[in-house]
């Protein structure tokens, strides 16, 4: 099983409509969530972390399920600049290095 | 203040040829890491130095690949008799320790192509 596994999508939405997905982790021991953000051909850059049950900034909410082991990011009144890939990243820690391991990504289109 | 920083940003080279890879951490952060991005792909591993050693090389794919950071601050990459399957983005994350209290910051990356 794949350490982050993402169904890559394209999820094509509307201007203004909420869209959500999930990614799903194998280490039950992380203790530790990211959803990167990342534009094309551009770096990642860290969206929001997840400590706990979840966490919201805005219009993004993350949650976390420990129990069945996913994550979820949640975008509400989806804006033309949300247009992007969401990276789901898990720490792995097992060497002490804090190495991120990445979901394919769910790439968002909003449609005007 | 200034990022993380990569040169070349693009590469473009012949099967069988050698490359290197420069990463510019930001100031100050001891932990530095590559990753390797190819299309349609999150990033994937690849080694972590802390301070000027490298800690953890298993993301490395094969022995044609090799880093170094000899004085704990920049880091160059090398791909030995390069392959068309090493054509992806090379990017490069500092952060202030590696014991995942501080945030990674990616670089540009290199967009390395093999032909």
């Amino acid at each position: 099983r794949k350490e982050v596994e993402q169904d890559p999508g394209p999820f094509n939405v509307p201007e203004g409509a909420t869209v959500a997905f999930n990614c799903t982790y194998s280490n039950s021991a992380s203790q530790s969530f990211f959803w990167y953000r990342q534009d094309c051909r551009k770096e990642p850059k860290l969206l929001m972390s997840v400590y706990s049950s979840g966490n919201e900034d805005g219009r993004f909410t993350a949650q976390l399920n420990r129990a069945s082991q996913y994550i979820s990011l949640l975008i509400r009144d989806s804006k033309l600049s949300d247009s992007a890939t969401y990276l789901c990243v898990v720490p792995c820690t097992e060497r002490g290095n804090n190495r991120l391991a990445f979901g394919k990504g769910n790439q968002v289109v909003v449609i005007p | 203040g200034a990022g993380v920083s990569q040169t070349p940003s693009n590469k473009v080279t012949e099967k069988g040829k050698y490359v290197e890879l420069r990463c510019d951490p930001i100031s100050g952060h001891t932990a530095l890491y590559w990753y390797r991005q190819s299309l349609g792909q999150g990033p994937e591993f690849l080694i972590y130095f802390q301070g000027t050693g490298a800690a953890d090389d298993s993301g490395l794919p094969n022995d044609r690949f090799f880093a170094v950071r000899p004085e704990g601050s920049v880091s160059t990459l090398k791909i030995q008799r390069t392959e068309r399957g090493d054509s992806a983005v090379y990017l490069c994350a500092s952060s202030l320790t590696g014991d995942g209290a501080y945030e990674q910051y990616f670089g540009p990356g290199t967009r390395l192509t093999v032909t």
